[in-house]
């Protein structure tokens, strides 16, 4: 069963409005998660996190918010740039953020217009 | 530049061959790990290290070893390759457990 589930496989926006990305999860005991944005031909590069004991952080154009009622998180950008165009997965990790037991959605693959 | 440097960038590989990937890494981090990741089932994590002479299993660890020998090399071995293993794996570091992993570039294997 998965647990870090990202239900929209693709996603299309047009330049400068805003993206938002969406991420469910089933285990209670998940309490840090974080964002990875994947070119082709490379590897995942970090995003941006949240800890269960925030309900959002920003990061200049990348905002996540975390409701942790609904088992649900997204990632907003604003505005949204054509180089933002990449694969985005959601991870979540239980024990306190130990990285060891990182665990990936199967990823939303976005694409901003010009 | 710092980063993680994984080797081959490909390879085709008969079943039944062995096969190490490698991965260095030069940012003295800490932890180390394997992913694999498939067609439609995004990363999966194989092996991890959370610090050089330990090791521990992930979510798909059968029919792969590991070895943590040093601070900066992280190699997985496939001992009998099969199809099954076909896949793009991903090595990744982080400076702990608790901060976020950096990743290579990905070595994308075939096993006929």
């Amino acid at each position: 069963d998965q647990q870090v589930k990202q239900n929209s496989p693709s996603l299309s926006v047009q330049e400068g409005r805003i993206s938002i990305l969406n991420c469910d999860y089933t285990n209670s005991m998940f309490d840090y998660f974080l964002w990875y944005k994947k070119y082709p031909a490379e590897g995942p590069t970090f995003l941006i996190s949240i800890s269960s004991i925030k309900d959002k952080n920003e990061d200049g154009r990348f905002t996540v918010f975390l409701n942790k009622s609904a088992k649900h998180l997204s990632l907003h950008i604003v505005p949204s740039q054509p180089g933002d165009s990449a694969v985005y997965f959601c991870a979540a990790s239980p024990y306190g953020g130990s990285q060891g037991n990182l665990i990936f959605g199967k990823g939303t693959k976005l694409s901003v217009k010009p | 530049i710092a980063g993680i440097t994984q080797a081959p960038t490909s390879q085709i590989l008969a079943a039944g061959r062995r096969m190490t990937l490698r991965c260095t890494q030069d940012m003295r981090h800490n932890a180390m790990y394997w992913y694999r990741q498939d067609l439609g089932l995004g990363l999966r994590l194989i092996h991890y290290s959370n610090t050089a002479g330990t090791t521990g299993k992930g979510e798909v660890p059968d029919g792969y070893s590991v070895s943590r020998a040093n601070t900066d090399d992280f190699p997985l071995t496939l001992a009998s390759a099969v199809p099954s293993q076909t896949s793009v794996y991903f090595c990744a570091s982080s400076a702990d457990w608790s901060q976020p992993q950096h990743f290579g570039d990905g070595t994308r294997l075939s096993i006929l």
